[in-house]
C-alpha cells in the first residue's frame, strides 16, 4: 500500500512569510495528488489538484508542484487567514489516503 | 452549485453498525465521471479515507478498514451510504462526505459539513 509522508509535522511562521510543505509518497503516483487546507471545526477545501492546478478561487499565492514521489505545496506569502492544517492527499490506485497533516501556526 | 449532507445517528453501541447517508443536491450522482467517498476524523487527529464509490457501483476500501465497510448508492434518492459495522470506540469521529469534480484527478472539491459519530453504551 502506499504510504504519504508530509513534513514538517508542524510549522511556526510569521505574516508574509514563504513557507513550503513536503508530501512524500512511498512509490511513485504521477500526479495523482491533491492538497487541502482544514481550519478547525470545518470541513476541508481542496486548494491543489493534480499536484499542481489550483482551484478557482484559492489565492495565487498558493501553488504546488512535483511529481511521482516528491510533491509540495508553497505558499508565497502567509496571510492571517492561512494558519490552519494541510493535508495531501493521493489518487492513484484506488487508495485515496491522507498524509498526516501539517499544522501551521502563528510565530 | 454542488451541496452534500451527511445525515445518520449521532450515538451508536459498540459491536453495532454504524450507518450513514450522504444526499447530494445540485447534480447527480448517476454520472460515469464522479467519484464519491467517505472520509472520517477522531477527535484531534487527521483526516483518514474511509473508502469510495464510483460509477454502477464500484468501491474501494482503506485496507484497515476493509473487513467492516461497506459503500453503496441509490441513484434513486441522489443518495450514497456508509455501514460500518462491529464498531468499537475507536470509530468514534466526524464522519465526511465528499465528491470530485469530473474524474479523480479533481480531488474532492465538495464536502458535506461532517456528522459526529459517537461509539459508546
Amino acid at each position: 500500500d502506499i504510504q504519504l509522508t508530509q513534513s514538517p509535522s508542524f510549522l511556526s511562521a510569521s505574516v508574509g512569510d514563504r513557507v513550503t510543505i513536503t508530501c512524500r509518497a512511498s512509490q511513485g503516483i504521477n500526479y495523482y495528488l491533491a492538497w487541502y487546507q482544514q481550519k478547525p471545526g470545518k470541513a476541508p477545501k481542496l486548494l491543489i489538484s493534480a499536484a499542481s492546478t489550483l482551484q478557482s478561487g484559492v489565492p495565487s499565492r498558493f501553488s504546488g508542484s512535483g511529481s511521482g514521489t516528491e510533491f509540495s505545496l508553497t505558499i508565497s506569502s502567509l496571510q492571517p487567514e492561512d494558519f490552519a492544517t494541510y493535508y495531501c492527499q493521493q489518487l492513484n490506485s484506488y487508495s485515496y489516503i491522507f498524509g498526516q497533516g501539517t499544522k501551521l501556526e502563528i510565530k | 452549485q454542488l451541496q452534500l449532507q451527511e445525515s445518520g445517528p449521532g450515538l451508536v453501541k459498540p459491536s453495532e453498525t454504524l450507518s450513514l447517508t450522504c444526499t447530494v443536491s445540485g447534480g447527480s450522482i448517476s454520472s460515469s465521471s464522479w467519484y464519491g467517498g467517505w472520509i472520517r476524523q477522531p477527535p484531534g487527529k487527521g483526516l483518514e479515507w474511509v473508502g469510495t464509490i464510483y460509477y454502477i457501483g464500484n468501491t474501494y476500501y482503506n485496507p484497515s478498514l476493509k473487513s467492516r465497510v461497506t459503500i453503496s448508492e441509490d441513484t434513486s434518492k441522489n443518495q450514497f451510504s456508509l455501514r460500518l459495522s462491529s464498531v468499537t470506540a475507536a470509530d468514534t469521529a466526524v464522519y465526511y462526505c465528499a465528491r470530485t469534480g469530473p474524474g479523480i484527478l479533481t480531488g474532492f472539491g465538495y464536502w458535506g459539513q461532517g456528522s459526529l459519530v459517537t461509539v459508546s453504551s
